[in-house]
């Protein structure tokens, strides 16, 4: 099974700044058939399901906002929040989709400091 | 406009069974994938099974492997996720999830239902 590890487990931003959230896959999520990246942000706010953000690695999804954005390859990945307004407190998820089983990481709670 | 309505939550014993369900509406139900994701309560996600357009292919984490079935009705636009010999562990809100891709089943979850309430207690 591939692993999905976050951090950090919490932070606290101020509005207006950047907030960046990691997360580590235990192997390369890169499919080399079309080189992408097999993997997905998602955004929970609470009491919510869960909101699918990005996928792709890099891709935002109709209506998410651009200052929302997705980096990295292989096995680590970035989501930045490039100027953090209080609508963007959540717990944010990552989660590949190389392989089954679907695995995601153990979440990032994002706070207004 | 996409919606999913899970049912079929309940509090139940251990070692009894569940059947939840999903209606879907507002997209061509027999042309997606789906999933069932969990959530304990306070935690993070879970995968816990999938299932083709066309019923061809469904897959289950090992923790539900053996004890869950998932099957769909595309005429009836419904998802099922038939729980057998649930333990406590099992406890959590459990999302219908559309898969994003056509005909796809790689877990990218565009449209996520409300969830349907899992208690296994004694």
């Amino acid at each position: 099974d591939i692993v999905m590890t976050q951090s950090p487990d919490s932070l606290a931003v101020s509005l207006g700044e950047r907030a960046t959230i990691n997360c580590k896959s235990s192997q390369s999520v890169l499919d080399s058939s079309n080189s992408k990246n097999n993997l997905t942000w998602y955004q929970q706010k609470p009491g919510q399901p869960p909101k699918l953000l990005i996928h792709w690695a890099t891709t935002r999804e109709s209506g998410v906002p651009d200052r929302f954005s997705g980096s990295g390859s292989g096995t680590d990945f970035t989501l930045t929040i490039s100027s953090l307004q209080a609508e963007d407190v959540a717990i944010y998820y990552c989660q590949q989709y190389y392989s089954s089983p679907w695995t995601f990481g153990q979440g990032t709670k994002v706070e207004i400091k | 406009e996409v919606q999913l309505v899970e049912s079929g939550g309940d509090l139940v014993q251990p070692g009894r069974p569940l059947r939840l369900s999903c209606v879907a509406s507002g997209f061509s139900f027999g042309d997606y994938g789906m999933h069932w994701v969990r959530q304990a309560p306070g935690k993070g996600l879970e995968w816990v099974s999938t299932i083709s357009w066309n019923s061809g292919t469904v897959d289950y984490a090992d923790s539900v492997k053996g004890r869950f079935t998932i099957s769909r009705d595309n005429a009836r636009n419904s998802l099922y996720l038939h729980m057998n010999n649930l333990r406590e562990e099992d406890t959590a809100l459990y999302y219908c999830v559309r898969d994003r891709g056509f005909r796809g089943t790689a877990l990218v979850a565009d449209f996520w239902g409300q969830g349907s309430l899992v208690t296994v207690s004694s």
